[in-house]
């Protein structure tokens, strides 16, 4: 069964970091793209970031760009989403999400359960 | 980037009804790259509809997918209980990813 359990959410004031990490299980890791998704509190889905296969190409939306940073660890299956400078309007449930694909990001047909990031003073 | 704007905002029908959700793009999406998402409250999204019409693992067939170019729907035919809930349809035609805003089914 493929599992990605999230963790390293919490409360963090404006200005400052954290690391998200997503462990994932029951399917060939390196063998497909993975992103994080995020969802402000009873809003919709934004695309964060992706870290792809092969070429182990990044993507960034343009509202985290400079301040996240995406990575992975094939030997742990395991995905990060470093965060710095966070702002109030970075506070949303952070999805992890396995691609269909391996090269590019795509679509995901699996999803974490989601970590909470509140950022505030 | 490419904007995808739902509609309508909120469905309501009762069971046994069928939905039409309509997503459509603000530039066409290439090789119909689009997908659509379930949501239930407190649950992760889940994949329904990947490249516009193909359904995805363990999905009844009263889902369908549809469209090209701007232009998209997903259709639920026979809406079971189970169907109320968010749907979001999302492009990856073009980076960034982008997802429309989504469409509340709920029960009338």
């Amino acid at each position: 069964e493929v599992q990605l359990l999230e963790s390293g959410g919490g409360l963090v004031q404006p200005g400052g970091s954290l690391r998200l990490s997503c462990a994932a299980s029951g399917f060939t890791f390196n063998n497909y793209a993975m992103s994080w998704v995020r969802q402000a509190p009873g809003k919709g889905l934004e695309w964060v970031s992706a870290f792809t296969n092969g070429d182990t190409s990044t993507y960034y939306a343009d509202s985290v760009k400079g301040r996240f940073t995406i990575s992975r660890d094939d030997s742990k299956n395991t995905l990060y989403l470093q965060m710095d400078s966070l702002r109030a309007e970075d506070t949303a449930i952070y999805y992890c999400a396995k691609d269909r694909w391996t090269t590019s990001p795509a679509h995901f047909d699996c999803w974490g359960q989601g970590t909470l990031v509140t950022v505030s003073s | 980037e490419i904007v995808l704007t739902q509609s309508p905002g909120t469905l309501s029908l009762s069971p046994g009804e069928r939905a039409t959700l309509s997503c459509r793009a603000s530039q066409s999406i290439s090789n119909n790259y689009l997908a659509w998402y379930q949501q239930k409250p407190g649950q992760s999204p889940r994949l329904l509809i990947y490249v516009a019409s193909s359904r995805a693992t363990g999905i009844p067939d009263r889902f369908s997918g549809s469209g090209s170019g701007t232009d998209f729907t997903l259709t639920i035919n026979r809406l079971e209980p189970e169907d109320f809930a968010v749907y979001y349809c999302q492009q990856y035609g073009r980076s960034p990813l982008t997802f429309g805003g989504g469409t509340k089914v709920e029960i009338k």
